[in-house]
């Protein structure tokens, strides 16, 4: 089975601040890596795909990179609607979900 | 637009059995597997099962259910389904409803329903 795990845990931050969030898979995944935004009560979202393909109405400041087994989500410019938890997926073989992220407010 | 509305979560004591339920529509349902996930209180996500969109069937189970937990589906009535037995406290979580982008193979959820909360009592 596929292992995932981000880093860290939470990240303490403020508006404007630019924010990154790390994933590593226990194998290569290639770009088979999705992101998704959980706000509390809600269902999570879709942001990225494939590593790097923003989902359509998700804001440019989100982007995301990598490759492999390393991948990252970065928040360019953090706003006040981006305090939430983050997960990363690989899809490369079944489902495995990162332990999540959470963004608060420092 | 994708809809996903879910039912059938409730209080459910150790050993028991439930059915959850998921109503699609706004997309060609046929065509797409799905997904169960769920998430227990204060916890991450955890893929449940995924079933092909195909006439085959195809199913797939996460180890902590299999052999539990049946998902199948009624393209007919675009619903989705996710039966449950010999429950466990561990199996306490919101359960999402989940559509992939199309096939099994190396997609991706894009769309999730409102989730409900299954919990089991000991």
């Amino acid at each position: 089975d596929i292992q995932m795990t981000q880093s860290p845990s939470t990240l303490s931050a403020s508006v404007g601040d630019r924010v990154t969030i790390t994933c590593r898979a226990s194998q290569s995944i290639s770009r088979w890596l999705a992101w998704y935004q959980q706000k509390p009560g809600k269902a999570p979202k879709l942001l990225i795909h494939k590593a790097s393909s923003l989902e359509s109405g998700v804001p440019s400041r989100f982007s995301g990179t990598g490759s492999g087994t390393e991948f990252t989500l970065t928040i360019s410019s953090l706003q006040p609607d981006d305090f939430a938890t983050y997960y990363c997926q690989q899809y490369d073989s079944y489902w495995t979900f990162g332990q999540g992220t959470k963004v608060e407010m420092k | 637009e994708v809809q996903l509305v879910q039912s059938g979560g409730d209080l459910v004591q150790r050993g028991g059995s439930l059915r959850l339920s998921c109503a699609a529509s706004g997309f060609t349902f046929s065509s797409h597997a799905m997904s169960w996930v769920r998430q227990a209180p204060g916890k991450g996500l955890e893929w449940v099962s995924t079933i092909s969109g195909t006439s085959s069937g195809d199913t797939y189970y996460a180890d902590s259910v299999r052999g539990r937990f049946t998902i199948s589906r009624d393209n007919s009535r675009s619903t989705l389904f996710l039966q449950m037995t010999s429950l466990r406290a561990e199996d306490t979580a919101v359960y999402y409803c989940v559509k992939l982008t199309l096939g099994t193979y190396k997609n991706y959820f894009d769309y999730w329903g409102q989730g409900t909360l299954v919990t089991v009592s000991s």
